[in-house]
């Protein structure tokens, strides 16, 4: 089966911790994105990769990291400058980044904090 | 730079009914459009998109979208709900004129909710 997978479904975070969310996909697609989804809010983008080893920061990068050195792995890192991380977090791929290409998403992360 | 507007935060049919879900957008370029669904607690999920060819667009599922650009409009509309039809609706519109790091806006939601 084709497709994104994100673990773990549900993350606790205590005060001052660092937390990795994975993003795996099968889909051989270049580009790979974050999202955080707020209640009542759209997607907002953290963070996007074009292609291997390379990566942009988005709306809200302030507080995360990531890292991009297989095509089909995209972690994302909440780091404890990160003050408010509870959040939905989605990643999604496509297979470029060309005007309306088709982002895939995964099955979410929901972080909360200890 | 590009936006986009779902009109309602929440949407109420009964079982059987049409459903109709409002989004608007603003484009400075021939805009892409997609509608998206999202169930609780989980991913997105395409249902359909709009990329300049025919303006009526048929998704998955029996939801179809008409792009009106007079209207600056992208409104989604399905004949008859079923109750597996509850979920987050997303607008979103891509045009790569500065509307986020990837080209995509998104829009708030709507909230669909089913009546039995």
């Amino acid at each position: 089966d084709g497709g994104i997978t994100q673990s773990p479904k549900y993350l606790f975070r205590k005060e001052g911790q660092n937390v990795t969310l994975s993003c795996e996909q099968n889909l051989n697609h270049d580009a790979m994105y974050w999202y955080r989804q707020d209640p009542g809010q759209g997607l907002r983008l953290i963070y996007y990769s074009q292609i291997v080893n390379d990566f942009q920061k988005g709306d809200i990068a302030e507080g995360y990291s990531v890292s991009r050195e297989k095509k089909e792995s995209f972690p994302l890192t909440v780091t404890s400058a990160q003050k408010n991380p509870t959040a939905f977090y989605l990643c999604a791929s496509s297979p470029g980044t060309g005007r309306g290409e088709t982002q895939y998403f995964g099955p979410g992360t929901r972080l909360l904090v200890l | 730079a590009q936006s986009v507007t779902q009109l309602d935060s929440h949407v109420s049919v009964s079982e059987g009914t049409p459903v109709l879900l409002r989004c608007n957008y603003s484009s400075s370029y021939s805009p892409s459009l997609f509608w998206y669904v999202q169930h609780p607690n989980k991913g997105l999920q395409l249902l359909l998109k709009y990329t300049s060819a025919a303006t009526l667009v048929k998704g998955i599922n029996g939801f179809e979208a008409e792009f009106k650009k007079s209207e600056t409009s992208f409104h989604l509309t399905k004949p008859s709900a079923h109750m597996s039809d509850a979920a987050e609706y997303f607008c979103v519109v891509s045009d790569f004129s500065g509307g986020g790091a990837d080209g995509l806006t998104f829009g708030k939601g709507t909230h669909l909710i089913i009546q039995p």
